[in-house]
């Protein structure tokens, strides 16, 4: 079974800063998701990586398959950006079960 | 609009009464899966569908079952809920297993 890690698990930043948020896993897989998760529960798909890197607004995406690992940047953070961020990955050789990270709770600052 | 939907939205329940929550998706995919989420647990994946008729274990499948007869339906059922089962339900399609996933709005269950 994999083993998702995300760090940090809690992160309070000032509006206007570069955030990182980390993933790891154990195990090699065929597609790693990002997902941000608001309160009051909505989930919505950031990015799914399956190598490289991807860029959508002020959100980046990379993944190192050979490290088992995989960051999530916010550029320029906003208060809108709080939420949870959460990395599931899905796993490889044939199946398509996912196993998620316990998620990082960013909170933003104005 | 493409989405995925859920009902109920809310369920309070007793012990032991069969129920069932439904999950459609308007978009053809062919992927569908069930999640619940627990405060210090996280998401957690009950079963997965890559197909009608084709079903898989997540990680915690037991006391759910679940059916694909139609592509765009993958209801998820509890035959005796126990109050464990209190939880947020989430469904998620997506075109394929490794593709983006759409989610629908949860289910909050609560078995009394």
């Amino acid at each position: 079974k994999n083993e998702v890690e995300q760090s940090p698990q809690n992160l309070t930043a000032q509006e206007g800063e570069f955030i990182t948020i980390n993933c790891s896993y154990s195990v090699g897989i065929s597609a790693l998701h990002w997902l941000q998760q608001h309160p009051g529960g909505g989930i919505v798909s950031l990015f799914m990586l399956s190598s490289g890197k991807k860029k959508h607004g002020r959100l980046i995406a990379t993944i190192n398959i050979q490290e088992k690992h995989s960051s999530l940047h916010i550029t320029a953070s906003h208060p809108r950006d709080s939420a949870v961020y959460i990395c599931a990955v899905v796993a490889g050789a044939g199946s398509y079960q996912l196993t998620f990270g316990k998620g990082t709770k960013l909170s933003v600052i104005p | 609009e493409a989405q995925v939907t859920q009902n109920p939205r809310y369920l309070i329940t007793v012990t032991g009464k069969k129920l069932t929550v439904t999950c459609s998706q308007n978009m053809n995919h062919e992927y569908m899966s069930w999640y619940r989420q627990d405060p210090g647990l996280g998401l957690r994946q009950i079963y997965y569908s890559m197909n009608v008729e084709v079903t898989d274990k997540g990680d915690v499948p037991e006391g759910y079952k679940v059916s694909r007869k139609e592509k765009r339906n993958f209801p998820l059922i509890l035959e005796s809920p126990s109050p464990n089962q209190t939880s947020l339900y989430f469904c998620a399609s997506s075109l394929v297993g490794y593709t983006e996933a759409f989610f629908g709005q949860g289910t909050r269950l609560t078995v009394v």
